[in-house]
């Protein structure tokens, strides 16, 4: 089974602080992304990559950024932690999207 | 604006007592429906993948269905194992998944 691999399941950062989210997939998928998750609003898309060192904005990018130096690192990046920021973080991985994804277990990162 | 709606987006159901959780989507060139499965705390599961209206799928006491506006995931005779986040996401013509907000259903012994 593929195996996606966040490297916190809870976070607690301070306001300004910048923040590091680490997501780590095992089966050779091309796609990755980075989804927030808010009571009431879902699953949000905020950075997508489909190659290594590329990378496309989703819906809701203002505030992050992304790197993908290797196919199977994706990360994720809160440049000035804020606490709007506060939330629980998705990565997950794909072949084409048409198979669907795989999640990992989420980051539960809390900007005090 | 593509957009996908569930509902409801609670439900407390019965031990044994059968209903229907709903996903509608305005979406322009549909290429896929997934249905996934959220426990507390975790990350989403993958149940199903519906790619043309009429279709259905079945899992154990799930079966999903499309038509050209909606899907259904119906549950039957659900168990308290059954009491989870179930999230639907639409697959259009680029390169992600858009979901809707879920529906949380809690099934009482």
């Amino acid at each position: 089974d593929v195996k996606v691999t966040q490297s916190s399941r809870y976070l607690v950062k301070r306001t300004g602080e910048k923040v590091f989210l680490e997501c780590v997939q095992d089966m050779d998928h091309e796609n990755m992304f980075w989804y927030r998750q808010d009571p009431g609003l879902g699953l949000r898309l905020i950075y997508f990559s489909y190659d290594v060192k590329m990378k496309e904005k989703g819906d809701i990018p203002e505030g992050y950024s992304v790197s993908r130096e290797k196919k199977e690192r994706f990360s994720l990046i809160l440049e000035s932690a804020s606490t709007n920021q506060t939330s629980m973080y998705l990565c997950a991985s794909s072949l084409p999207v048409s198979y669907g994804y795989t999640f990992g277990s989420g980051t539960r990162l809390t900007v005090v | 604006e593509d957009q996908v709606t569930q509902s409801p987006e609670a439900l407390r159901l019965q031990e044994g007592e059968s209903s229907s959780l709903n996903c509608s989507y305005t979406v322009s060139g549909l290429r896929g429906l997934f249905w996934y499965r959220q426990d507390p705390g975790k990350g989403p599961e993958f149940l199903f993948t519906l790619y043309s209206a009429g279709e259905e799928k079945e899992k154990e006491r799930l079966k999903a269905t499309l038509t050209k506006k909606e899907s259904f995931l119906h549950i039957t005779a659900p168990k308290p194992e059954d009491s989870a986040t179930y999230l639907c996401a639409a697959y259009m013509n680029d390169y992600k998944l858009s979901f809707g907000a879920g529906t949380t259903v809690t099934v009482r012994a």
